[in-house]
């Protein structure tokens, strides 16, 4: 079965890093862009960035790039959105997808809810 | 980037109806279209890809069609497990980007 699975909720403060990931498998990893999709609480869904683990180009929303890094370790089949210093608006459900079909998100992630509060 | 202008934002409608929930894309997207339904506290299900092709399992009454850069999304004969947010997603040219989302509920 292909999934992907995700690491779980995150309560952390301002200022603190944090890494959640992504780990796929019953697929080649290597051979799929993964995406990042945010929902911050009761709003719509925004793709963030994406990564192709067979050689690392990565691709990032404007308003993301510099705020958030994507990264991949082929060797576990896993992917990571990383934050250098979290701020209270990062407090949302990030999801990671895989595209399939028309390079549309056929598997999803569970999902990570990633909570920033003092 | 290309912006995905989806409308309407809400529809209610009777069980049995025909729903239609459009997204105008401000560019060419080549048929590089997808619809997805999200159910409160769930991860996006992937509906239709290719503006028009329905994604294995996915019941009939679901359909997509495109005019230009005008897609559209279609349920027909409304279910009361329909309901949902919908959004659309561009994969034509990075970012990839999602449509605003259209809340539909059942009168």
């Amino acid at each position: 079965e292909v999934q992907l699975v995700q690491s779980g909720a995150e309560v952390k403060k301002p200022g603190e890093s944090l890494r959640i990931s992504c780990k796929g498998s019953g697929y080649v990893f290597t051979k799929y862009w993964i995406g990042w999709v945010r929902q911050m609480p009761g709003k719509g869904l925004e793709w963030m960035g994406a990564i192709y683990p067979g050689d690392s180009d990565t691709r990032y929303r404007p308003s993301f790039q510099g705020q958030v890094s994507i990264s991949v370790d082929k060797s576990t089949d896993t992917a990571h959105l990383q934050w250098s210093s979290l701020k209270a608006s990062d407090t949302a459900m990030y999801y990671c997808a895989r595209p399939g079909s028309g390079e549309a998100f056929d598997v999803w992630g569970q999902g990570t809810m990633v909570i920033v509060s003092p | 980037d290309i912006q995905m202008t989806q409308s309407p934002s809400y529809v209610s409608a009777s069980v049995g109806d025909r729903v239609t929930i459009t997204c105008r894309a401000s560019e060419s997207l080549s048929s590089w279209l997808a619809w997805y339904q999200q159910k409160p506290g769930r991860a996006p299900k992937l509906l239709i890809h290719s503006a028009s092709r329905l994604q294995s399992g996915v019941p009939s009454r679901f359909s997509g069609s495109e005019s230009g850069t005008d897609f559209s999304l279609t349920i027909s004969n409304l279910q009361p497990e329909d309901i949902a947010t919908y959004y659309c997603q561009q994969s034509n040219s990075f970012p990839w980007t999602f449509g605003q989302g259209t809340q539909v509920d059942i009168k």
